[in-house]
């Protein structure tokens, strides 16, 4: 089945660090750039960024509002895309979704994880 | 960055009903206008793609219209599993930033 789950959300403090995990099966997972975005509670939908394959040079993009705290990685042995962030803020506070693709087509975007709750909070 | 609008912000309409939500732009974006549909406590599902493509398994009465900087999708016949959310979104340049979002509920 082809699937992807995220993992690793929890409370954490302001300024502290936190890394979630998007784990992939059921495609070849090397061939696929990696999306994340994110959700406050009861807001819309906030494009955070991207990783590009290995064959695009695994290059990054970001959004401002987390370029510098934020950082995309991916081990295509494991088939498991990081998400690390860094200097964590309250308005970090969501769930936070990854998906296969750099944009939206025909074989991207097509699936997404369940999601994982990030609270930062003291 | 592009500024994406939506309107209305939400609606009440009854099953059957012929649907319309209307997205602008802040500047021309082409072809790369996209649509997601999404309920509560779920991830987004992408609906449409390049303005008028239908993601595989999306039902025929989904459709997208549009170009430049005023787009719409529109529902020809609202059934239950329709009750949702949908945001647009633009994929042109980065940040690929979302509408506001359009709640959609039974009337």
């Amino acid at each position: 089945e082809v699937q992807l789950m995220e993992s690793g959300g929890g409370l954490v403090q302001p300024g502290r660090s936190l890394r979630v995990s998007c784990t992939a099966s059921g495609f070849t997972f090397g061939d696929y750039a990696l999306s994340w975005f994110r959700q406050a509670p009861g807001k819309g939908l906030e494009w955070v960024g991207f990783i590009r394959s290995k064959a695009y040079g695994g290059t990054t993009e970001y959004a401002a509002s987390v370029k510098g705290r934020f950082t995309f990685s991916r081990d295509d042995s494991k088939t498991i895309a990081y998400l690390q962030m860094n200097s964590l803020q309250t308005e970090d506070t969501a769930v936070y979704y990854c998906t296969r693709g750099e944009v939206p087509a025909a074989y991207a975007f097509d699936i997404w994880g369940q999601g994982t709750m990030v609270t930062v909070s003291s | 960055d592009i500024q994406m609008t939506q309107s209305p912000s939400s609606l009440s309409a009854s099953v059957g009903d012929r649907v319309t939500i209307t997205c602008r732009a802040s500047q021309s974006i082409g072809g790369y206008l996209n649509w997601f549909q999404q309920k509560p406590g779920k991830a987004p599902k992408l609906l449409i793609f390049a303005v008028s493509s239908l993601q595989s398994g999306v039902p025929s009465r989904f459709s997208g219209g549009g170009s430049g900087t005023e787009f719409t999708l529109s529902i020809s016949s609202l059934q239950p599993e329709d009750f949702a959310t949908y945001y647009c979104q633009q994929s042109f340049i980065t940040p690929f930033t979302f509408g506001p979002g359009t709640k959609v509920d039974i009337k």
